[in-house]
């Protein structure tokens, strides 16, 4: 069984600051790890993955994760916030040798604030 | 040119009706899937099929019946509507069905069972 967990439903920065989104994994073998990002009224787009090459992802917009197996997490971070990232991430768990069936994190709402 | 279309964006109809939604993808993926999002933004894997078969059924009432005419189209059909199948429902497609999880998703089907 797999499972993520996403601290904090709704996280507000400023503009120019630290964006830090957390997610903590469980998954009984060695997992893939996705952020997904949805703008309003959008479907989900795949910010960045992690399957077990490099511990630290980089992806689109600026936006990393690094993934550290002894604290099973997967967090998201940006070091300057932008007007243009306020959505909902969603943090997802999934792995190879089955159909893929991504197991999606409850979402976190990123504000931008001026 | 949009990836994953999905028609209708907006449904809104009585319980006891029978609805459809229709996806289609030109990515030229084998694999496509029906995901519900429900008002508190959670995520669900619903259906996969890859090159027109069925491989992924979570427990969803049999109300619910996809349909593949060919890996480029998935469609979703709905018997009996009832109040709780409101939610957006979301197509998304991949390369492969035992791929590393990046998923085309479509901008959704917004659905309201009144």
């Amino acid at each position: 069984a797999q499972s993520v967990t996403q601290l904090g439903s709704h996280v507000s920065v400023s503009e120019g600051a630290l964006v830090l989104l957390r997610c903590n994994y469980s998954s009984s073998v060695p997992p893939y790890l996705f952020w997904y990002v949805q703008y309003p009224n959008q479907g989900l787009q795949l910010l960045l993955k992690y399957t077990s090459a490099a511990t630290l992802v980089k992806g689109i917009n600026g936006f990393e994760a690094e993934f550290k197996k002894s604290e099973t997490s997967f967090h998201l971070t940006k070091p300057s916030a932008h007007m243009s990232d306020a959505a909902e991430y969603f943090c997802a768990v999934g792995h190879t040798g089955t159909a893929s069936k991504l197991t999606f994190g409850t979402g976190t709402r990123l504000q931008v604030t001026l | 040119d949009t990836a994953v279309s999905q028609t209708p964006k907006y449904l809104v109809t009585q319980m006891g009706n029978d609805k459809s939604i229709k996806c289609e993808q030109n990515l030229g993926h084998d694999t496509m899937y029906w995901y519900k999002q429900d008002s508190k933004k959670f995520l669900k894997i619903m259906f996969s099929y890859n090159n027109k078969e069925l491989i992924i059924n979570e427990t969803v009432p049999n109300r619910f019946s996809p349909k593949s005419p060919d890996k480029a189209h998935l469609n979703l059909h709905i018997n009996s509507l009832e109040l709780g199948d409101s939610a957006v429902y979301f197509c998304a497609s991949s390369q492969g069905a035992y791929n590393t999880g990046e998923l085309f998703f479509g901008e959704g089907s917004r659905l309201t069972v009144l």
